[in-house]
């Protein structure tokens, strides 16, 4: 079963950076995912795909202050920076044939 | 300007039917992956349906045997015919354009469903 788990909330000061963590289902570390950022009262923006050997795929107009990382299972987003419009649910997503299936969400709140 | 716009939403009775339509511009819909994904009233994504760019169709297990969807070539268009619907179908539902098979990179704006009485 394809999973991803995601810690539901995490917060930062303005102009400081946050991690987040996004966890694959065990036996699923070589997958690629992607995050998606939703602020309130708006649809999902892509951020970026990222590939488990480090490579990635950022979205149109993306700034540098979003970056991913990963280790095993785990896949960051790190957000440095922070600007209040980075108050956001930042989704982790994957697939596999014929599934998508997205991670819980995290809501970040900037202090 | 790349950009997909959902509409058709509204309120519909349980048992009922609904089409929604999303419409692209700035690429060619059947060139693409495309998927459905949907967002109850104050919860997470959910991934409804996927169509290749071959025509291939898959489905959540939820929506399973109740929604279907389609393109329009001549339209450049996108279609969820949701049938038998159910008051846990209540959600925004979003077109979205898979970059590549499994990445979204582009998202419409959604269209509010709610099913009720």
């Amino acid at each position: 079963q394809l999973v991803l788990t995601q810690s539901p909330s995490a917060s930062a000061s303005l102009g400081a950076s946050v991690k987040l963590t996004c966890t694959l289902t065990s036996g699923r570390s070589s997958y690629a995912i992607a995050w998606h950022q939703q602020q309130p009262e708006k649809g999902p923006r892509y951020l970026m795909k990222f590939n488990s050997d480090g490579s990635h795929t950022k979205g149109d107009g993306i700034p540098d202050r979003f970056s991913g990382s990963s280790s095993g299972a785990e896949r960051y987003l790190t957000i440095s920076s922070l600007q209040s419009e980075d108050e956001a649910d930042y989704y982790c997503q994957t697939w596999d044939t014929g599934i998508r299936v997205f991670g819980g969400g995290t809501k970040l709140t900037v202090l | 300007e790349v950009q997909l716009v959902e509409s058709g939403g509204g309120l519909v009775q349980p048992g009922g039917s609904l089409r929604l339509s999303c419409a692209a511009s700035g690429f060619t819909v059947t060139n693409n992956y495309m998927s459905w994904v949907r967002q109850a009233p104050g919860k997470g994504l959910e991934w409804v349906s996927v169509v290749s760019s071959s025509g291939t169709t898959h489905y959540a297990d939820s929506v399973k045997g109740r929604f279907t969807v389609s393109r329009d070539n001549s339209k450049n268009a996108l279609y969820l015919h949701m049938n038998s619907l159910r008051p846990v179908d209540t959600a925004v539902y979003y077109c979205a354009r898979e970059l590549t098979p499994g990445t979204f990179d582009i998202w419409g704006q959604g269209t509010m469903v709610t099913v009720s009485s």
